[in-house]
């Protein structure tokens, strides 16, 4: 069964500083991966997916992942993080069908001004 | 184009009690997934329909049922109610039955059961 660990429960960064979300999945042939977003009391956000070809993704707002398969990872960066991006993050894992993903617990981040 | 829509937006029950939800998904998408997100957790997938027809179940039991609609909007019931099933339902549409394209997920039913 595919398994998604996100192992910090939550980060505190300053406005301003690098971001680096950690995601470590189990399945195994290679997995679709996805992160999403979560502000309170709002339904999911996607920030970017990985099916295949080049490793580095990039997507909406500044974040981009980089799938590697050697350490079956998958973690979320932002160069410079905003106070807007304070929310939940959730990394997910999917069989070849995007809409029956298992997601981690996520990791809420908090931005300190 | 709207996006996906979940009703109600709350909702308030007891033990042993059933509760319908609805979800509206994205105009011209015909996949809709149902998930439920217990506090402090991540979504977890109870099921999937495609073209009002079940497309896979994760482990739920079967007090959990849904239904789709031929205009691909959808319900999950859920029936004989546990205080365990209170959390966030999460509905997402997508247009195709899977594969690579993207789920758009709608704000959520919040189900408190007392």
């Amino acid at each position: 069964a595919q398994s998604v660990t996100q192992p910090d429960i939550h980060i505190t960064v300053s406005e301003g500083a690098s971001l680096e979300l950690r995601c470590n999945y189990s399945y195994g042939a290679t997995p679709y991966l996805f992160w999403y977003v979560q502000s309170p009391g709002q339904g999911l956000q996607l920030l970017l997916k990985y099916f295949s070809g080049d490793t580095l993704v990039q997507g909406i707002k500044g974040f981009e992942a980089e799938f590697k398969r050697s350490q079956s990872s998958f973690n979320l960066r932002k160069p410079s993080v905003h106070w807007s991006d304070a929310a939940e993050y959730f990394c997910a894992v999917a069989r070849g069908n995007a809409g029956k993903s298992t997601f981690g617990d996520g990791t809420t981040l908090t931005v300190k001004p | 184009e709207t996006g996906v829509t979940q009703s109600p937006t709350h909702l308030i029950k007891t033990r042993g009690q059933q509760v319908t939800l609805r979800c509206s998904s994205q105009s011209g998408h015909n996949t809709v997934s149902w998930y439920q997100q217990a506090l402090g957790q991540g979504p977890q997938f109870i099921f999937q329909y495609y073209r009002e027809e079940e497309n896979g179940r994760g482990n739920f039991p079967p007090r959990f049922s849904g239904l789709q609609f031929p205009n691909y909007s959808s319900e999950l019931n859920v029936n004989a109610l546990e205080l365990d099933d209170s959390a966030l339902y999460l509905c997402a549409s997508s247009s195709k039955r899977g594969g690579t394209d993207t789920q758009y997920f709608g704000p959520g039913t919040r189900l408190t059961v007392l």
